[in-house]
This record gives structure tokens, sequence and C-alpha cells, in this order.
């Protein structure tokens, strides 16, 4: 059974940087890119890019361009998202989901990683 | 960006019934649109992807429809398990947008 499992909450200061982790299983890692979304609480689901981790090719929201970060490491199946100058508003937890492209669905998603911004 | 509108934000229902949830975009998006299901404290999962196509294990009690801008997830014989949050989402162009979400209540 494929598997996305992220690393532990996190809470960090305004103009930290957070990154969290997503280690896959279960399949073959460089077949599939993946997406990084979070949830704000109480809100919706936002997408903030995609990362091929075939070649490390990304796909960023133009919202995030120039304060994320997206690599992975294939010899360890994970994938990783770094979101720098964090302000309060990104309170949010943080998933990562498997996704063949960019524009494609995604079948399967880590837990989800909550990450607290407060002074 | 493609919005995404989705309506009922909310609604009630009992076990047993049929509900509807519709989902229209800003845009054409072709049969780019997908159906994830949330239940309080857990992560999304994938229903329903490329308008009609089930996932995994999905029960057939959900079905999708729609093309263009305008696309609905129907859930028949409601059950205990579906009272949750059903969010759509468009995959046709980036960034990638959701609807706000229709929560399904007893």
């Amino acid at each position: 059974q494929v598997l996305l499992v992220q690393s532990g909450g996190e809470v960090k200061k305004p103009g930290a940087s957070v990154k969290v982790s997503c280690k896959a299983s279960d399949y073959t890692f460089t077949t599939y890119g993946v997406n990084w979304v979070r949830q704000a609480p109480g809100q919706g689901l936002e997408w903030m890019g995609w990362i091929s981790t075939k070649d490390g090719n990304t796909n960023y929201a133009q919202k995030f361009q120039g304060r994320v970060t997206m690599t992975t490491d294939t010899s360890t199946s994970t994938a990783y998202m770094d979101l720098s100058s964090l302000r309060s508003d990104d309170t949010a937890i943080y998933y990562c989901a498997r996704g063949r492209s960019p524009f494609d669905w995604f079948d399967f998603w880590g837990q989800g990683t909550p990450v607290t911004v407060s002074s | 960006d493609i919005q995404m509108t989705q309506s009922p934000s909310s609604l009630s229902a009992s076990v047993g019934d049929r509900v509807t949830i519709t989902c229209r975009a800003s845009q054409t998006i072709d049969t780019y649109l997908n159906w994830y299901q949330q239940k309080p404290g857990k992560a999304p999962h994938l229903l329903i992807y490329a308008v009609s196509s089930f996932h995994g294990g999905v029960q057939a009690r959900f079905s999708g429809s729609g093309s263009g801008t305008n696309f609905s997830l129907t859930i028949t014989n409601l059950q205990p398990e579906d009272f949750a949050t059903y969010y759509c989402q468009q995959s046709y162009r980036t960034p990638l947008t959701f609807g706000g979400g229709t929560r399904v209540e007893i």
C-alpha cells in the first residue's frame, strides 16, 4: 500500500523557515511527482506547488514564489518543502500528495504536518 | 487563476438520502476535475478523478458528472461514513485550485 509519511509538527517564530519532509514507500518514487498543499485552521485547501522526482523540475504557485523551495532525495524516497520568511498566516497543516504531473489528480496523501507560526 | 465555486457550502441530510454537490469553474477545464473527501482531523483522500473515474475502493454510491465548467458529485444512499467535507479541484491549469468545500452533516 502506497504510504507517504510526513515529519512531525513544528512551531516557528515569524521570519523563520520551516522544512517539512515526506517519505514515500511501496512504489517507485521517481514515477510520480509530489505536490504540496496546505490548509489553514478551519479553511479550505491551497495548492503550493509540484516537484518532479525524476529531474527536480518544479511548478510553484505564484503566491509562494521566492519563499518556497521543493526538493527531493531519491536515495531515501523523500520529498521536502522549505518555506521561508514565515508569517502568522502561514499557520496551517501542510500535506504532501502524490501526482504524476502538475496536471494530475492527487491519489495518495501524507498525514499532514501542523506548522504554527507564533511569536 | 481558475476559480472553483462549490455549492452548497453545507447541507444537512439523513442516512439513505441522495445528495448532489455542484462545482463551477470560472473557465472551461475540459475533464480535469477531481473530487476529494476529508473527515475531521484527517488528510483528504481522492474519491473521483477526471470527472467520473473512481479511485481505489470508492463505493459505487459516489458518482461524478459534468464537462466544461459545470460539474457535480452525487452520493446515493448516504451512509454514516459519508458525513464529511467534499472538495472539487481543477487540474487543468496551474495554480491548481480547489473549491471552498461542502460540508455534509447529519
